[in-house]
């Protein structure tokens, strides 16, 4: 089945502590990109990447990091969290950018205490 | 970054009632898509408009893209409960990454 995963669904966690989260597709798809989703504020784009090695920020890179050394691997790290990180995290990928449908990823609730 | 609302950002309507949803902006896109966002799922693509002017119709729900290419619109008939959602709109210019408005939350009450 064509789909895209997070891993894990749900994570409380505490200020500093480093942690990731997995994304991973199985379409192939050359783009992938990371939102969070706040209320009030809708989907704001965090990093995305066109192909593998290629990263570019988004609306709000600040305090996260994300790699692509695989085609099918997208995970955003974060690695000092803080309160205001506390969001739900959607990972997306499509064949290009484009007119291409984006993919999500079932999301990722994040609690930073 | 560019100016994009949804309107309305809240929406209750019974069952059976008709209803639109707009997405406005003060750029021209080359193309918008629609997606819907269920509770605790993420968003799901319901159509890509291209042309300026295009209506495309799927089941229920009728979707135009204004003949500026600046705007769009989301009509859906006699709404049922199984379209409430949250409606999302992202609009596309190029080959940039793709940016989504606020959406528009819809219940529909049985």
């Amino acid at each position: 089945e064509a789909q895209v995963t997070q891993n894990p669904r749900y994570l409380i966690t505490v200020t500093g502590k480093k942690l990731t989260v997995t994304c991973s597709q199985n379409m192939n798809h050359e783009y992938m990109s990371w939102y969070r989703q706040d209320p009030g504020l809708g989907l704001r784009q965090i990093y995305y990447s066109m192909n593998v090695e290629v990263t570019d920020k988004g609306d709000v890179p600040e305090g996260y990091k994300v790699s692509r050394k695989e085609k099918r691997n997208f995970p955003l790290i974060l690695e000092s969290p803080s309160p205001n990180q506390t969001s739900l995290y959607f990972c997306a990928s499509s064949l290009g950018v484009g007119t291409d449908t984006q993919y999500f990823g079932p999301g990722t609730r994040l609690t930073v205490l | 970054t560019q100016l994009l609302e949804q309107s309305p950002q809240f929406l209750s309507i019974q069952e059976g009632e008709n209803l639109t949803v707009y997405c406005n902006s003060s750029s021209v896109f080359s193309s918008l898509q629609w997606y819907r966002q269920e509770p605790g799922e993420g968003p799901v693509l319901l159509v890509t408009v291209v042309t300026g002017g295009e209506v495309k119709k799927l089941k229920r729900l009728t979707f135009q893209f204004g003949d500026a290419r600046k705007d769009s619109s989301l009509h859906i008939t006699a709404a049922q409960p199984g379209d409430t959602g949250l409606y999302l709109c992202a609009p596309r210019s190029g080959n940039t990454p793709l940016v989504f408005g606020k959406g528009t939350r819809l219940s529909v009450i049985a």
